[in-house]
């Protein structure tokens, strides 16, 4: 089993309408977590952090469930710009070479 | 800024060759790192180094070897290039301040071993 593992997708999306995806982590030991963003034949990008609290971002929404260990994101009011392929991050340390991607989910927002 | 700059964009290799990947930040980063991404894969670490003359190894470091002489330069050897080692590869930099410092991404090196 991966330790991080998402939904590869696509998800369709009409402009303007809300999408929401999981990621979930096998490894308890994980503390911190990220949403990166990733366009076609790019390099990643990070998102956003996502906070025990949730936090929002404009119109990107960031949860945490420790107990079922996963994360969420949620986009509303989606543009055509975001269609991407969204990386789900889990760290178990201070460093950077704790950090495990999942394989990430792609949402395709259509006109 | 240039930020974190990989060169070459794109190489052809023929089993059995080598080669260097090369991967420059001009941020002042102590942690430097590799990732190999393959489709469904997600982002596999493949060596890292958290300061000049210091580094090692990630998921999957058989057939690549680093060396870190400088602050700004990790480059990533291919000692005989397999099939296997096809692969969009990206370099990372970041600081060392702890679990939330971002890291940044190079443009990628496709790689592709004939």
């Amino acid at each position: 089993r991966k330790e991080v593992e998402q939904d590869p997708g696509p998800f369709n999306v009409p402009e303007g309408a809300t999408v929401a995806f999981n990621c979930t982590y096998s490894n308890s030991a994980s503390q911190s977590f990220f949403w990166y963003r990733q366009d076609c034949r790019k390099e990643p990008k990070l998102l956003m952090s996502v906070y025990s609290s949730g936090n929002e971002d404009g119109r990107f929404t960031a949860q945490l469930n420790r107990a079922s260990q996963y994360i969420s994101l949620l986009i509303r009011d989606s543009k055509l710009s975001d269609s991407a392929t969204y990386l789900c991050v889990a760290q178990r340390g201070a460093a950077g070479n704790k950090l495990t991607f999942g394989g990430g989910t792609r949402v395709l927002v259509k006109p | 800024n240039a930020g974190v700059t990989q060169t070459p964009k794109f190489q052809v290799l023929k089993t059995g060759q080598s080669m260097t990947l090369q991967c420059a930040q001009d941020m002042n980063h102590e942690y430097m790192s590799w990732y190999r991404q393959d489709p469904g894969m997600g982002l596999r670490l493949i060596h890292y180094s958290v300061g000049a003359g210091i580094t090692d190894q990630g998921e999957v470091p058989n057939g690549y070897n680093v060396s870190r002489s400088t602050t700004e330069d990790f480059p990533l050897r291919l000692l005989s290039a397999a099939p296997s080692q096809t692969s969009v590869y990206f370099c990372a930099s970041s600081r060392l301040g702890g679990p939330q410092e971002t890291q940044y991404f190079g443009p990628g090196t496709r790689l592709l071993v004939l």
